[in-house]
């Protein structure tokens, strides 16, 4: 199975801060990853697929890039409604895995 | 719109079996493969399993954990996807969500969810 894992589990920033997080696969997944974005109590949001394409309708303050094992996701401008935990997950091959989280606090 | 419907959540016993539906709308239903993923409380995301379309033979894939106790299945006439679970655990214990996969060019990714139903299995 291929393992993700997310850095940090958890950060606290401020209105304004440029926020990045790392999805690392243990093993090459090209560029077949996704990141979501999950609120408390609600089902998740894709965001970016395909590494870096911006699914529709997301806010263009959202960028994915990467490949191979080494992805990042990056808030340009965090927002109070940003606060949510964020995962990335690969489809690369089965089974399908989701990294571990990152919550976002303000 | 799209939209995704489940039910049939509740509390079971360890051991017992649970019948989830998922009522699909707003979207050609027949042509997606279709997902469960599932939640522990608390925990992060989890992928259960897929049936691919009829294109595909209806295959299906299973996470090991749910393999041999869980079976996807759907009806196209009716939109609707399912997932049968026998033999539960205290650790199958989770939100369950339906999600569709769209496929853009070679890449299959969840873009749309149900709002989830909690399992709960306890003696």
């Amino acid at each position: 199975d291929i393992q993700m894992t997310q850095s940090p589990s958890s950060l606290s920033a401020s209105v304004g801060d440029r926020v990045t997080i790392t999805c690392r696969a243990s093993q090459g997944i090209n560029n077949y990853l996704t990141w979501f974005q999950q609120k408390p109590g609600k089902a998740p949001k894709p965001l970016i697929y395909g590494a870096s394409n911006l699914q529709s309708g997301v806010p263009s303050k959202f960028s994915g890039s990467g490949s191979g094992t080494d992805f990042t996701l990056t808030i340009s401008s965090l927002q109070p409604e940003d606060v949510a935990t964020y995962y990335c997950q690969q489809y690369n091959s089965y089974p399908l895995t989701f990294g571990g989280g990152t919550k976002v606090e303000i | 719109e799209v939209q995704l419907v489940e039910s049939g959540g509740g509390l079971v016993q360890p051991g017992g079996s649970l019948r989830l539906s998922c009522a699909a709308s707003g979207f050609t239903f027949s042509d997606h493969y279709m997902d469960w993923v599932r939640q522990a409380p608390g925990k992060g995301l989890e992928w259960v399993g897929r049936t691919r379309n009829k294109a595909n033979s209806y295959t299906t894939v299973y996470a090991a954990s749910v393999n041999g106790r869980f079976t996807v299945s759907r009806d196209d006439s009716k939109n609707s996807l399912y997932l049968q679970m026998y033999s539960l655990k205290t650790e199958d214990t989770a939100v369950y969500y339906c999600t569709r996969v769209l496929v853009a060019g070679p890449h299959y990714y969840f873009d749309s969810w149900g709002q989830g139903t909690l399992v709960t299995v306890s003696s």
